[in-house]
């Protein structure tokens, strides 16, 4: 079956702008995770939902960034007044069920460029 | 959040294995001790999680320490495609989401 789909792939914009990141979680997933990552580093957390409730949003490091997920399945990360530190590969994971034990399945990420 | 440390490289050899060592010292009982790898360009993939017995599966083995402080993952026989960051990470009890560190880069050479 079909892994995690991140959309776009790449996104490039200019400072100042509005961008929307897609993720499509594995079908039945009820788990779904944002992350971002820089160069060097390893991922930083930035929100999580279980259905359509955001369970932990402590990692969205100001307002201008906001995720929905309306359905439960597909989710958009949204961000306003993009800056350059922006800038990161964005990735996605999704997990069957919310456990201490259950695996996340990562997309493979939107590399995010702010010019 | 509990933390882990981690060598930030090592190296081996193809056709070898490959001990990675993990301290989590301030562990809890609730923790379990999951290992994520992420190979260039690509997002992290699961690699195996236990708690405390020691667990084997076709990607890799968890030793973990009869005091739970410390875990190593071994890979049995390193192959090029093995090259990668490896990520130790506490998760349960209180945690409901990974938090990452920095890993160990692993190269592997022919």
């Amino acid at each position: 079956g079909a892994g995690v789909s991140q959309t776009p792939s790449n996104k490039v914009t200019e400072k100042g702008k509005y961008v929307e990141l897609r993720c499509d979680p594995i079908s039945g997933h009820t788990a779904l995770y944002w992350y971002r990552q820089s160069l060097g580093q390893g991922p930083e957390f930035l929100i999580y939902f279980q259905g359509t409730g955001a369970a932990d949003d402590s990692g969205l490091p100001n307002d201008r960034f906001f995720a929905v997920r309306p359905e439960g399945s597909v989710s958009t990360l949204k961000i306003q007044r993009t800056e350059r530190g922006d800038s990161a590969v964005y990735l996605c994971a999704s997990s069957a069920q919310e456990a201490p034990f259950e695996k996340l399945f990562f997309g493979s990420g939107t590399q995010l460029s702010v010019l | 959040d509990a933390k882990t440390t981690q060598p930030n490289s090592m190296e081996s050899n193809e056709e070898e294995p490959v001990h990675l060592p993990c301290n989590h010292s301030t562990i809890s009982g609730t923790d379990y001790i999951h290992w994520y790898r992420q190979l260039p360009s690509q997002g992290p993939e699961y690699v195996i999680h236990g708690l405390t017995s020691n667990v084997n599966n076709r990607m890799a083995s968890l030793a973990i320490a009869e005091d739970r402080k410390s875990s190593t993952l071994i890979l049995h026989r390193a192959t090029l495609r093995d090259a990668a960051v490896y990520y130790c990470i506490l998760y349960g009890g209180a945690t409901n989401k990974l938090i990452f560190g920095t890993g160990t880069l692993l190269a592997v050479q022919p």
